[in-house]
């Protein structure tokens, strides 16, 4: 049983450069979510989706782009890195009004 | 504006001795609340949750402490193994569609054998 699997697992990127994280579960849960964390900020939500086709803006979306086309998968899309998107990031899902269970991220740095 | 504060980065407790996390929020909106324990390069996973209706949450050697008049909670785990040592999130929700969480900062939890 996967759960959340988040792909790629590490990446390094050029100031500029585009590239999308995936994340698939196979909970059949009807929300997903991205975070990134940063030292001493814990946790801070990027976007989220309540189900296939639609995604909401959270706390920090500036930068960043979501799909989520099927309903086991949120893509995160970065169309322009930038240093300060330096981040681990984390991608969970849920049912309505459950806790959330989080991939295992994916560590992004931008030079 | 940080709405969820966990004001301790870090705590160390002598192994079989009770470890006490604290976390204090500001929106009195937050209905539930939660805590998620997270070793290094894994995701964080669900530990203990609360509901605004009660003050006490127990699961075996993990209790969650709720005072809505102080806007605080608390995790106490007794007793602390060293297996216990990661970081300790709080997080809080307001009842709305989304289920979105608004997390502190963490707590890094050693426990010493």
């Amino acid at each position: 049983n996967a759960g959340v699997t988040q792909t790629p697992k590490f990446r390094v990127l050029k100031t500029g450069q585009s590239m999308t994280l995936l994340c698939a579960q196979d909970m059949n849960h009807e929300y997903m979510y991205w975070y990134r964390q940063d030292p001493g900020m814990g946790l801070r939500l990027i976007h989220y989706s309540v189900g296939e086709g639609t995604t909401a803006k959270g706390e920090v979306p500036d930068g960043y782009n979501v799909s989520r086309l099927k309903k086991q998968n949120f893509l995160l899309g970065l169309e322009s890195a930038a240093p300060s998107q330096t981040s681990v990031y984390f991608c969970a899902s849920s049912s309505a009004r459950q806790p959330q269970h989080f991939g295992d991220g994916t560590r992004l740095s931008i030079l | 504006d940080q709405q969820v504060k966990q004001n301790s980065p870090s705590l160390s407790v002598q192994e079989g001795r009770i470890s006490i996390l604290n976390c204090d929020y500001t929106n009195s909106m937050f209905d539930y609340f939660l805590w998620y324990k997270k070793y290094p390069a894994e995701g964080p996973t669900f530990l203990i949750s609360i509901s605004s209706i009660k003050d006490k949450n127990e699961d075996g050697r993990f209790t969650v402490f709720l005072n809505k008049s102080a806007k605080h909670l608390s995790l106490h785990i007794v007793p602390s193994q060293p297996g216990d040592s990661a970081v300790y999130f709080c997080a809080a929700r307001v009842d709305n569609a989304g289920n979105m969480l608004t997390f502190g900062g963490g707590t890094r939890l050693m426990v010493k054998p």
